[in-house]
């Protein structure tokens, strides 16, 4: 089952613009992670934000966290067209156990910057 | 360098043939999984294993087969029985099962002819 949502499913902007997405999740979870994946390659994580943490920042990446609204924002400032690419957010799957197995990820936002 | 290798990159099967794909990582990681993504999707958990010997069905394990005889190496079985085969597998890595990042693969785009 898909935990994450993103928002939007595809966004295009012009190179030099802020590039804003969102994701809801409908659990609690202890973090949520943003992933990127360029076209017909494998993800890679750009940034992890614990559920006791608003918000994080990583070069031109800006993460948000509410918790009690189960929604998280990441912002790219001054946006370049080798940002192109599909987002992810991930959150931890937890089994009747206790334990986790994995992520589960969204459906992504497919991003687009013209140059 | 360390990281984890997904191989072969492209991979063609006919109806009716079992296939193996191969994922080997040397990040000395406890957990490794199996993803497949479909167009305009996000990933669907295959298999798991959180350590050597052990592994646990995820969301879409029918028609599927894994073993974990080595830290390094996950393979995935594609069989005869998964009726819709052609996706793009992913494969990860991480430290453990929990609060850390995934290590991804480059994929193998199993297409069925």
């Amino acid at each position: 089952s898909q935990q994450g949502e993103e928002d939007p499913q595809a966004l295009s902007i012009q190179e030099g613009e802020n590039a804003t997405m969102n994701c809801s999740y409908k659990t609690s979870i202890n973090n949520l992670q943003w992933y990127r994946q360029n076209s017909g390659r494998g993800l890679v994580h750009l940034i992890l934000i614990r559920s006791n943490e608003r918000e994080k920042h990583s070069g031109r990446l800006r993460v948000t966290l509410d918790t009690s609204k189960k929604s998280s924002s990441l912002l790219i400032t001054a946006s370049r067209a080798a940002d192109t690419a599909s987002y992810f957010c991930a959150t931890d799957r937890w089994y009747s156990g206790g334990g986790a197995d994995g992520l589960t990820f969204g459906k992504g936002t497919h991003l687009i910057i013209q140059p | 360098d360390g990281g984890i290798t997904q191989s072969p990159k492209y991979l063609f099967r006919k109806e009716g043939q079992n296939v193996t794909l191969s994922c080997e990582q040397n990040l000395n990681h406890d957990a490794m999984y199996w993803y497949r993504q479909d167009p305009g999707q996000g990933l669907r958990l295959i298999y798991y294993s959180q350590i050597v010997n052990d592994f646990q069905k995820g969301d879409i394990a029918e028609g599927y087969s894994v073993s974990r005889e080595k830290k390094e190496s996950f393979p995935l079985t594609v069989t005869s029985a998964q009726k819709n085969p052609t996706a793009f597998y992913l494969c990860a890595s991480s430290p453990t099962a929990l609060n850390t990042e995934a290590f991804f693969g480059q994929g193998t785009r199993l297409t069925v002819v």
